[in-house]
């Protein structure tokens, strides 16, 4: 069965330093993946994906995240975070590119000031 | 419309009582799907529609949980004889598997469900 396994449920950094989100999937299938972000008593919005082609991925507010076939991981990354980026960040499977996502429990960025 | 909107936005009911929840998806978008999401926690998989096809129900929780979808438009969530254990956001969302779609998932901003 798949799987997605975020490994921190809670990451407090400072405002500017970098932050990595972790991001582990299980599947026998080839997948797309996702990061999605939730700010507070908001829906969930799409940072970034992977659907095909190069493994290094840029979204929006400067974020990027690397798809590691041989881990299976699809790790979050930002160089500088703002204070703005305090929010809790979902990454997701679809096996198979079926209509199939799965999500991960999340993890809560919280950039300190 | 411009995005997936839900309405309401919040709705508070008594133990027992029956609710309706509303989801206008994107326009043209196939599949819809319904998640719950419990304070602090994921999201959990509920329903799926795609198109004319049966839809998946295998994320509901119990048989109090139904949803309908009339044909690539509204989905109307509902669950009969809430309980206190129903008190959740619900998350609506759209997305397209036509042929060179991006496949992402575009999410509404949800109805935050309290069950006094």
């Amino acid at each position: 069965a798949q799987s997605v396994t975020q490994l921190d449920s809670q990451v407090p950094v400072f405002e500017e330093a970098p932050v990595e989100l972790r991001c582990n999937y299980s599947s026998s299938v080839s997948v797309y993946l996702f990061w999605y972000v939730q700010y507070p008593n908001q829906g969930l919005q799409l940072l970034l994906k992977y659907l095909s082609g190069s493994t290094l991925v840029k979204g929006i507010n400067g974020f990027e995240a690397e798809f590691n076939k041989s881990q299976t991981s699809f790790h979050l990354r930002k160089p500088s975070v703002h204070i703005s980026d305090t929010a809790e960040y979902f990454c997701a499977v679809s096996p198979g590119g079926t209509y199939k996502y799965i999500f991960g429990t999340g993890t809560r960025l919280k950039v300190l000031a | 419309g411009a995005g997936v909107s839900q309405s309401p936005s919040n709705k508070v009911t008594e133990k027992g009582k029956d609710v309706e929840l509303r989801c206008d998806p994107i326009s043209g978008h196939t599949a819809l799907y319904w998640y719950r999401q419990r304070l602090g926690q994921g999201l959990e998989f509920l329903i799926y529609f795609q198109g004319n096809s049966a839809p998946d129900k295998s994320g509901l929780p119990s048989d109090r949980f139904s949803a309908e979808r009339t044909g690539e438009s509204v989905s109307t969530l509902t669950i009969q004889r809430t309980q206190q254990e129903d008190s959740a956001v619900y998350l609506c969302a759209s997305s397209s598997w036509r042929s060179g779609s991006s496949y992402e998932q575009y999410f509404g901003p949800g109805t935050r469900l309290t069950v006094t």
